[in-house]
């Protein structure tokens, strides 16, 4: 069956670095994208980008532009988010989610979730 | 960015009985090319990531109960619980999937009356 297993819990100080990972199994990584969602305490779902493992392109919200890297190991079958210059604010829980196919936006599975504290 | 409004914020339904959660787009998101409206219906208890339960406005997924439905066009949708259970409760979330940033409704909280 479809899994994705994301990395354990994560404690960084501000303006420290995460990089969160997520592997896939039970599927072919490279025919799905891979998106990353966070979700704040008390917020809304937020997309930060996707990444099409097939060819390895990246969309990035405007928000996390200069701030988010998407990247993917398709021998590993994992996708990574790294999140720079952590914030306070950043303390969240970080998803991943397949897309239904190489390119598409609709998500149809999802991570368990990897709680990021960011806290001095 | 497309803005998606949810309402209500919360709502007690006896079980049993119907519950309806709206969502309004600030934008349509029908495609005028295919016909199809991208927007999915998640729902999320608590601990758990969310579990899509309605693509293109309207078609449930795989296991989903039937007393899930979901109806609307353009900018305005409905979900839809037939008859409340129990293993109900949780927050439902909309979003839209037709263009980057893909954005999310503010959630309704389900609960039993």
């Amino acid at each position: 069956q479809v899994q994705l297993v994301q990395s354990g819990a994560e404690v960084k100080k501000p303006g420290a670095s995460v990089k969160v990972s997520c592997k896939a199994s039970g599927y072919t990584f490279t025919n799905y994208a891979i998106h990353w969602v966070r979700q704040a305490p008390g917020q809304r779902l937020e997309w930060m980008g996707w990444i099409n493992t097939d060819n390895g392109n990246t969309k990035y919200s405007q928000k996390f532009q200069d701030r988010v890297t998407i990247t993917r190991d398709t021998s590993a079958s994992t996708a990574y988010m790294e999140l720079r210059s952590l914030r306070f604010e950043d303390t969240a829980v970080y998803y991943c989610a397949r897309g239904q196919c190489a390119g598409c936006y609709l998500t149809d599975s999802w991570g368990q979730g990897t709680l990021v504290t960011v806290s001095s | 960015d497309f803005v998606m409004t949810q309402s209500p914020d919360s709502l007690a339904v006896s079980l049993g009985e119907r519950a309806s959660i709206n969502c309004r787009s600030s934008q349509s998101i029908l495609s005028t090319s295919n016909n199809k409206n991208y927007l999915a219906w998640f729902q999320q208890k608590p601990g758990q990531p969310p579990k899509l339960l309605i693509s293109w406005a309207s078609t449930r997924e795989s296991g989903v109960p039937d007393r899930f439905s979901a109806s609307g066009s353009g900018t305005d949708f409905t979900l839809t619980i037939s008859s409340l259970q129990a293993e109900d409760v949780a927050v439902y979330y909309c979003q839209h999937y037709y263009s980057a940033p893909l954005t999310f409704g503010g959630g309704t909280k389900v609960e039993i009356k």
